[in-house]
């Protein structure tokens, strides 16, 4: 049973278009939620978040905690071509410091 | 951040053969970590490195295979033993304490390994 969902698995959209992408998450004792971004290997590390309701922002992304429904969003505003990546979304819980990954949402940003 | 580097970025190799793989951060860390992502699927947790002692094995996964060392902070080897198709991956190792950030993992680049 996965701890972490991600949706949707997939998403094509056009330049400039702003897009949402859903992780619900259930853990017994959470402390953290991360969003990474993905381009070939390694995933690049985005948000880290802990507080319900506490938007962070960094350029055109933005995410936000819900730790009553259990669930996170990314935003991306003003999409570009450089933004087509795998998104993929963990969490951490305090019996230990391994997170549970979802299986990512694959963005493709078309011209 | 910190920079991880590891070795090699990509191999080939022979099923029944075995690969090293060698993890290097610029900074002593906390907690080292090796993942495996298979083709179209997730990260999972392979183990934790754990310094100067053995290490902390996810369900699934065990020793014999995938005989980590940690001999320092800054340094991990994961080797993926005895080694069929199935073993075809991205192998990633991960680093926390970097920089003070105790939660944040940070990914090292990666080795994409394909055995025949």
């Amino acid at each position: 049973e996965d701890k972490v969902v991600q949706s949707p698995l997939s998403l094509v959209v056009h330049e400039g278009d702003t897009v949402t992408l859903n992780c619900s998450y259930e853990v017994t004792n959470f402390r953290s939620l991360l969003w990474y971004k993905q381009e070939k290997k390694a995933p690049t590390f985005l948000f880290m978040l802990t507080s319900s309701g506490i938007e962070k922002k960094s350029g055109r992304l933005s995410s936000i905690l819900d730790k009553k429904e259990l669930f996170s969003i990314l935003n991306i505003t003003a999409t570009q071509t450089g933004d087509s990546a795998i998104y993929l979304c963990a969490v951490g819980e305090n019996s230990g410091y391994a997170l549970n990954f979802g299986k990512g949402t694959s963005l493709l940003v078309t011209p | 951040s910190a920079v991880i580097s590891q070795k090699p970025s990509r191999d080939i190799c022979q099923r029944g053969t075995s690969l090293t793989i060698q993890c290097q951060v610029d900074s002593q860390v906390t907690m080292m970590f090796w993942y495996r992502q298979q083709p179209g699927q997730s990260l999972t947790l392979i183990a934790t490195a754990n310094q100067g002692s053995e290490a902390t094995y996810e369900s699934g996964f065990v020793i014999d295979k995938f005989p980590i060392s940690r001999p320092n902070l800054t340094f991990s080897t994961l080797t993926v033993s005895n080694m069929s198709p199935e073993d075809s991956s991205i192998y990633l190792c991960s680093a926390t304490g970097l920089a003070g950030a105790t939660d944040t993992q940070y990914f090292g680049p990666g080795t994409r390994l394909t055995v025949l």
